[in-house]
């Protein structure tokens, strides 16, 4: 099956610095999602993706839909302690195809931000 | 509203034991999931339903049974649990039809450890 790739797979910085992080696939996306997951709770949307190219801010957060459509990236700044967890790049398999709404995980990139 | 609820939070099985996973959600969704998330490995699917009454195996099925038997809830069991079932699982909800895109609506998960 279609497998999402997050790099990096875990991040240490200090407060106020930006981060980037991205998720690469072998196979095209029409949708890209990026999910965030406190400790202990469930992931949350962040921002979604439909169009190649696009480029989406929701706040300190801004996410792009990579033009061959195989990526996406996801940039924070001034990061605060709060934005400690983990993000998850998500999007549905089977592009040219129904996917009864499944969603492809990326592993996660765990993000540590020291004050 | 309450969203997506899980119940219980924590569980700790002994080999062999079954027991039901609850999900319920109050936002009127045709699509609810299970998944599992294992450190390293990201979230992944094992079963889910289009809408009551219908169910459908994901990446992972196997030790899994659910059933969707009214719109709001998706019970997930495991019949007889095995230590590789150890985990956290999460229940997820979305709309149907064009609208999957949008995302998900994570439970807040539970936490299960089998001995």
């Amino acid at each position: 099956g279609q497998q999402l790739n997050q790099s990096p797979q875990s991040m240490f910085i200090q407060e106020g610095e930006d981060v980037s992080m991205n998720c690469t696939s072998s196979s095209i996306f029409n949708t890209w999602l990026w999910y965030k997951q406190d400790p202990g709770e469930g992931p949350v949307l962040l921002i979604a993706l439909y169009k190649a190219g696009e480029l989406t801010s929701n706040g300190r957060l801004t996410a792009q839909f990579g033009i061959t459509r195989k990526d996406s990236f996801l940039n924070i700044s001034a990061s605060i302690p709060s934005d400690v967890g983990i993000y998850f790049c998500a999007g549905p398999p089977n592009a040219g195809g129904t996917s009864y709404g499944k969603l492809t995980f990326g592993q996660g990139t765990i993000l540590t931000v020291h004050p | 509203n309450a969203g997506v609820t899980q119940t219980p939070k924590f569980r700790v099985l002994k080999t062999g034991q079954s027991m039901t996973l609850l999900c319920a959600q109050d936002m009127n969704h045709e699509y609810m999931y299970w998944y599992r998330q294992d450190p390293g490995m990201g979230l992944r699917l094992i079963h889910y339903s289009v809408g009551e009454g219908t169910t459908a195996k994901g990446e992972v099925p196997d030790g899994y049974n659910v059933s969707r038997l009214k719109k709001q809830n998706f019970l997930l069991g495991l019949e007889s649990a095995a230590p590789s079932q150890t985990s956290v699982y999460f229940c997820a909800s979305s709309y149907g039809g064009m609208r999957t895109n949008y995302g998900y609506t994570f439970g807040s998960g539970t936490r299960l450890t089998v001995v």
